[in-house]
């Protein structure tokens, strides 16, 4: 079945440094990918999205690149922020029947940025 | 103006006992979500409905009872809960299609004793 495999945590980095977390992923279809955040005691949050081969997401200061030749989408910014610390999760979204999908997850990335 | 929201946000119960978790969206989604994050923070989807209707069960045990009274409401009812049940549950909406975003609650953090 489809699935996500993201780099194991926890990153710890200091402020102002380049983050990439890397994610790649299993289809036998086209899904769309997404990023989510969970912040500290917080529910989800979509971070970025892309729907097709090389679409770029981007959002906050965060990109993420559809990359089919690879089946990869991994998640970088230029300089993170204490802020950013929270659990990263990449996902897939996969067609579950009917007029729904369902998303499978990844097994999420803590950050931790240090002042 | 909350999106989606979760009512209880903490459960601590018995082993045993019946719970039940709501969920409501105001986003005017035609579908609706739970999902399951245990305690190495791994989330996985239990249920979707459609419209009030289900189309995903991901082998979940049947002690789990969801039930959607219409579209903007999904309930989760969990019967003699067991200690491998204590995990967050997320519920989430969406329009339902592969590139459209879902939208997540606050989570329900359940404590089965």
């Amino acid at each position: 079945g489809d699935s996500v495999t993201q780099m194991e945590g926890p990153v710890t980095l200091s402020e102002e440094a380049f983050l990439t977390i890397n994610c790649t992923y299993t289809a036998t279809g086209y899904p769309s990918l997404f990023w989510y955040v969970q912040y500290p005691g917080e529910g989800l949050q979509l971070l970025l999205k892309a729907t097709k081969a090389d679409d770029k997401g981007s959002n906050k200061g965060f990109e993420a690149t559809y990359r089919k030749e690879t089946t990869s989408f991994h998640l970088e910014k230029g300089s993170v922020q204490v802020s950013d610390s929270a659990v990263y999760f990449c996902a897939l979204s996969d067609v579950g029947g009917g007029a729904t999908n369902k998303l499978i997850f990844g097994t999420g990335t803590l950050l931790a940025v240090q002042p | 103006d909350t999106a989606v929201s979760q009512t209880p946000k903490y459960l601590v119960t018995q082993m045993g006992n019946d719970k039940s978790i709501k969920c409501e969206q105001n986003l005017g989604h035609d579908t609706m979500y739970w999902y399951k994050q245990d305690s190495k923070k791994f989330l996985k989807i239990m249920f979707s409905y459609n419209n009030k209707e289900l189309i995903i069960n991901e082998t979940v045990p049947n002690r789990f009872s969801p039930k959607s009274p219409d579209k903007a409401h999904l309930n989760l009812h969990i019967n003699s809960l067991e200690l491998g049940d204590s995990a967050v549950y997320f519920c989430a909406s969406s329009q339902g299609t592969v590139s459209d975003t879902q939208y997540f609650g606050p989570g329900t953090r359940l404590t089965v004793l």
